[in-house]
């Protein structure tokens, strides 16, 4: 059975960069088959796609994060990890990791069929 | 790229059906048979309930169904069960390698 499981500070101040890895286990995340993915809750609000990966490297990002989002994969280790810089409260949120089902070899299409059960990140001083 | 649009909240009786709406545009909903639901019990890890409009992974009951008309999906619970008040979330492809969920509604079975 797959699992994910989300790791990484809970607290985060203000101005700096949040960082959180997310650990695969029961599949191989160099799977040709799969992409990665990360996906936010602020709280009371809906879900956010933060961005998507494949093992091979290629990412695709929210056009609104774009500007401070990188999302790397290490296979050795069978994890992909989040980085969001210059973060304010705003980005306080429950992060979620998840493997996406390609509908396209490309990654396009898609949907999010295995995910964590998600850590809280809160930015404060 | 704006959130998809669902009702706050829905409810229903045991045994009767919900039908919980999300409507995007013709740049997402629309304009792809890409739209996917999924099941939040708050604390827990959101499930997958359908995929691709209208198809049920393995082992989700086909109480779960779903329709699209134009921008905007339908997923519709018969037989509403007490394990089913949750929270769902639509998400659509729109294009460009992007993605972009809905706003939540929370299903209470009364």
């Amino acid at each position: 059975q797959l699992q994910l499981q989300e790791s990484g500070p809970g607290l985060v101040k203000p101005s700096e960069t949040l960082s959180l890895t997310c650990t695969v286990s029961g599949g191989s995340i160099s799977s040709s088959n799969y992409y990665w993915g990360w996906i936010r809750q602020p709280p009371g609000k809906g879900l956010e796609w933060i961005g998507t990966i494949y093992y091979s490297g290629t990412t695709y990002y929210n056009p609104s994060l774009k500007s401070r989002v990188t999302i790397s994969v290490d296979t050795s280790k069978n994890q992909f990890s989040l980085r969001l810089s210059s973060v304010t409260a705003a980005d306080t949120a429950v992060h979620y990791c998840a493997r996406v089902i390609p509908t396209y070899h490309d990654g396009s299409g898609s949907y999010f069929d295995y995910w964590g059960q998600g850590t809280l990140v809160t930015v404060s001083s | 790229q704006s959130a998809l649009t669902q009702p706050r909240s829905v409810s229903g009786s045991p045994g009767h059906s919900v039908t919980i709406s999300c409507t995007g545009t013709s740049s997402d909903v629309g304009g792809y048979n890409f739209v996917s639901w999924y099941q939040h019990h708050p604390g827990k890890a959101p499930k997958l309930m359908i995929y691709d409009v209208s198809k049920r992974p393995s082992g989700v009951p086909d109480r779960f169904s779903c329709s699209k008309s134009g921008n905007t999906a339908s997923l519709t619970i018969s037989g509403l069960q007490a394990e089913d008040e949750a929270d769902y979330y639509c998400c659509s492809y729109a294009g460009s390698y992007t993605w972009v969920f809905g706003g939540g509604t929370k299903l209470t079975v009364l």
